[in-house]
């Protein structure tokens, strides 16, 4: 089994200021992990991946994200946000054996004012 | 363009009532998911299907039936609708059910079980 915890729901930041968004996952087994980002009365859309390789993956919209196994976290970052990265974001786990389904966290809220 | 389309967009439902959600995916992708979203509670998995002919329960399955007579059609039935069942459905595909592989969400359909 798999789990995942944010551990923010909601993060209020100022335009241009550095965003953290906070992922914790566990699971007995390797995963791959993934954040999405669902704008206001919109479906996800995946940001980024971490499948293997390098632990600093990078996606959309200047967003990046570092997986430390040790400490079983994928945090998301991005170093100056814009109003328009207001959004719901979702860290999501998978195990990386046979076929597993993807289980999502509560989901953080990042608000961005001027 | 390709995607996945869902109907009806948003639906108010009386208790006891039979509803069915539709969910179409023109990307010939094998694997189909239905999800729920609740607000702190993040996406929850009702039903997959990782190929036509094929289906499986998920993580909160009670209340609702799939089929997968296609690949492209996966609809959800509430045969008997409740109040806990308002929430927000996301229907969801990915080429294989592989856990590599990226899940691309439909834009939802909001109910409302009065």
């Amino acid at each position: 089994a798999q789990s995942v915890t944010q551990l923010d729901s909601q993060v209020p930041v100022f335009e241009e200021a550095p965003v953290e968004l906070r992922c914790n996952y566990s699971s007995s087994v390797s995963v791959y992990l993934f954040w999405y980002v669902q704008y206001p009365n919109q479906g996800l859309q995946l940001l980024l991946k971490y499948l293997s390789g390098s632990t600093l993956v990078k996606g959309i919209n200047g967003f990046e994200a570092e997986f430390n196994k040790s400490q079983t976290s994928f945090h998301l970052r991005k170093p100056s946000v814009h109003i328009s990265d207001t959004a719901e974001y979702f860290c999501a786990v998978r195990s990386n054996s046979g076929y597993s389904t993807l289980t999502f966290g509560k989901g953080t809220m990042l608000l961005v004012s001027p | 363009i390709a995607g996945i389309t869902q109907a009806p967009t948003s639906q108010i439902l009386a208790a006891g009532r039979r509803m069915t959600l539709r969910c179409t995916q023109d990307m010939r992708h094998n694997a189909m998911y239905w999800y729920r979203q609740d607000l702190g509670l993040g996406l929850r998995l009702i039903h997959y299907s990782n190929t036509a002919g094929t289906t499986g329960k998920g993580e909160v399955p009670d209340g609702y039936s799939v089929s997968r007579a296609n690949t492209d059609d996966f609809p959800l039935t509430l045969a008997s609708a409740v109040p806990s069942q308002t929430s927000v459905y996301f229907c969801a595909s990915s080429l294989t059910q592989g856990p590599y592989n990226e899940q691309f969400f439909g834009p939802g359909t909001r109910l409302t079980v009065l």
